[in-house]
């Protein structure tokens, strides 16, 4: 059984672009959120997708977006790359109220 | 300002003594948390949760305790083995139950 995959797992990107991260969530699971883990720090959540919609958002600036498809897998998007960006992304599912989050293993984003 | 803290980066025991993590939040309003566990170049794992209805939820080696008036739990690994060396996040999920706040972290290191 497939946990969450996420592509590509390493990408540099040069400041002022534009990145797009994607997210297959563990089989059965409805709802994918995505996290933001700088260096030294723990995760922090960006924003949850339920039913193809953005349920919560964290405090995260307009430039990070997302969308979340028909079959659940999800991406992330974030513009006008800031060197401040580069982290650990994490993508997180789970089935409805159901708090047991699986993790996926992350990408990690340079910034140059 | 963090809502959840782990004071203390790094911690290292024998194998076959016992590990005490330790985890403070400041929000009265939590009331579900979560452990989970992180090996570099993984995501993070599920371990152990707890409701804040229980001061005391126990799976096999992994113990978590919680005092609410205190707003403190801790994580108590026995016995501890090299392969329990790796991050442990403390989490709290949010009262809308969309979101889990992590702590920093602490780095657990069992020698043999």
């Amino acid at each position: 059984d497939a946990g969450v995959t996420q592509s590509p797992t390493h990408l540099i990107k040069t400041r002022g672009q534009q990145v797009t991260l994607r997210c297959s969530p563990k089989s059965g699971h409805d709802t994918v959120s995505w996290y933001q883990q700088a260096l030294g720090q723990g995760p922090q959540f960006i924003f949850q997708y339920y039913e193809e919609e953005e349920r919560q958002r964290g405090n995260f600036p307009d430039r990070f977006s997302g969308h979340q498809f028909p079959n659940y897998s999800s991406e992330l998007n974030v513009n006008a790359l800031l060197l401040g960006d580069s982290a650990l992304y994490l993508c997180a599912s789970n089935q409805g109220g159901i708090y047991g989050y699986t993790f996926g293993s992350g990408t990690r984003l340079t910034v140059v | 300002d963090q809502q959840v803290k782990q004071n203390s980066p790094s911690l290292s025991v024998q194998e076959g003594r016992i590990s005490i993590l330790n985890c403070d939040y400041t929000n009265s309003m939590f009331d579900y948390f979560l452990w989970y566990k992180k090996y570099p170049a993984e995501g993070p794992t599920f371990l152990i949760s707890i409701s804040s209805i229980k001061d005391k939820n126990e799976d096999g080696r992994f113990t978590v305790f919680l005092n609410k008036s205190a707003k403190h739990l801790s994580l108590h690994i026995v016995p501890s083995q090299p392969g329990d060396s790796a991050v442990y996040f403390c989490a709290a999920l949010n009262q809308a139950g969309t979101a889990l706040i992590f702590g920093k972290g602490t780095t657990l290191s069992v020698s043999s």
